[in-house]
């Protein structure tokens, strides 16, 4: 069964300072896919990055980049020149390939951003 | 042009009725999947279909009847509504064997019980 862990609840981080969400998971499958989603307070799921187990290079979308530690089995979001909108929840999800397409996902972070 | 939408956007019933969520993608996805995000914010399969085909139930009461007349359509029926079933419920839905691609979500239906 997969495992995904967020261990940290709520965070407080200053604008334009960057901040790092942490995200462990467990499988023993060695192909996986790992996807970080944004929830702002609207409600919708919003798709921010993605990080395959067999990708070399960490995965970068603008301001968003995913640190890979595919030892540790850590998939931490590290966003760069935090902005007021990036006030949201942020989740971590793992999905397995060939037949198990769901995702599983984490407890969430919610993060704000003081100006 | 919505990719994945969903109607209701809210649903305020009482307990023991039956209700329906519906659910279209446009994105000529063949996956389709319902999830339930509790009041803690805990996001959770509940159904997957492919080609119209159910291949993930997770141990979901069988008061949730999911149906796909097509690959773009994955409604919910919800019968003899329970008070925990007050939830937001979101449709997905992602093509099968492009593993990279992630799934697109609907806006969510809150879902409230009285």
């Amino acid at each position: 069964a997969q495992k995904i862990t967020q261990t940290q609840p709520g965070m407080f981080v200053q604008e334009k300072e960057a901040v790092t969400l942490d995200c462990t998971y467990d499988t023993s499958d060695q192909s996986y896919g790992l996807f970080w989603y944004k929830q702002p307070s609207s409600g919708e799921m919003i798709f921010l990055i993605y990080q395959g187990s067999y990708d070399e290079q960490n995965a970068t979308e603008g301001r968003y980049s995913l640190n890979f530690q595919k030892a540790r089995k850590s998939a931490n979001l590290v966003i760069s020149a935090s902005q007021l909108g990036d006030s949201a929840m942020y989740f971590c999800a793992m999905r397995v390939p060939f037949g198990n397409e769901k995702l599983t996902f984490g407890t969430g972070t919610r993060l704000t951003i003081i100006p | 042009d919505t990719a994945v939408s969903q109607t209701p956007k809210y649903l305020v019933t009482q307990m023991g009725n039956d209700k329906s969520i519906k659910c279209e993608q446009n994105l000529g996805h063949d996956t389709m999947y319902w999830y339930k995000q509790d009041s803690k914010k805990f996001l959770k399969i509940m159904f997957s279909y492919n080609n119209k085909e159910l291949i993930i139930n997770e141990t979901v009461p069988n008061r949730f009847s999911p149906k796909s007349p097509d690959k773009a359509h994955l409604n919910l029926h919800i019968n003899s509504l329970e008070l925990g079933d007050s939830a937001v419920y979101f449709c997905a839905s992602s093509q099968r064997r492009d593993n990279n691609q992630p799934q697109h979500f609907g806006d969510g239906t809150r879902l409230s019980i009285l």
